[in-house]
């Protein structure tokens, strides 16, 4: 298994531009998650999905959309990108049955500068 | 709501050395779990160790253990016989055991230099 996987591992921004942010995991896991780290600081919650068309706000939901079509993607959308979202993005997902469903594995995370 | 804290901002251990890493969280739930987490320079988030609130035993990984003090709601991580390879931020972090609440708390992190 791959795991969680994210795609781009680096991008650069100009104010203003959209991106999509891609995370695909083979776990055939239900649950998915989106978090921000800024510098210094723990993870942050965007958005989280518990299943496929399921997607619900976490901690910090402004300027990002998500979508949840299958089981495998949950892509993160940036429409108009501000300097403030200037951070690292982490994806996660987890186990709804099973052992360790309590678990989030996490993918390598997306550097994301907005200039 | 629940909050996590790591007080110490940075922690350095002499290779083969003891560390113990510190963290508080409160929540007024009684049943969670409490994470830590692992992340070298290259950024990826690596579980260490997980513990359940409704064991009182201590979870244990290899070097790695944890001092869980419900009542004091302390969940400390010790690493015995450090390696360079230990060195990274590591995070503490909780979860409720409540579907609908799917917020992974995390602390601010502790930076680990390991001293050969």
């Amino acid at each position: 298994n791959a795991g969680v996987t994210q795609t781009p591992k680096f991008r650069i921004l100009k104010i203003g531009q959209s991106m999509t942010l891609q995370c695909t995991q083979d776990m055939n896991h239900n649950y998915m998650y989106w978090y921000r780290q800024d510098p210094g600081m723990g993870l942050k919650l965007i958005y989280y999905s518990v299943g496929a068309g399921i997607t619900d706000k976490g901690e910090v939901p402004n300027g990002y959309n998500v979508s949840r079509s299958t089981t495998e993607d949950f892509p993160l959308r940036l429409e108009l990108a501000a300097p403030s979202q200037t951070s690292v993005y982490f994806c996660a997902s987890r186990a709804s049955a099973g052992i360790s469903t309590d678990t989030q594995y996490f993918g390598p995370g997306t550097r994301l500068t907005v200039l | 709501a629940q909050t996590v804290t790591q007080s110490q901002p940075e922690m350095s251990v002499q290779e083969a050395e003891t560390v113990t890493l510190s963290c508080t969280y409160d929540t007024s739930e009684s049943d969670y779990y409490l994470f830590w987490y692992k992340q070298p320079p290259s950024r990826q988030m690596i579980l260490v160790i997980r513990q359940e609130a409704y064991k009182q035993q201590n979870a244990t990984e290899n070097r790695f253990s944890v001092n869980f003090q419900k009542a004091a709601k302390s969940f400390s991580l010790k690493i015995s016989d450090s390696q360079l390879g230990d060195a990274a931020m590591y995070f503490c972090a909780q979860i409720i055991s409540n579907f609908g609440n799917e917020k992974l708390t995390f602390g601010t992190g502790t930076r680990l230099t390991i001293i050969p």
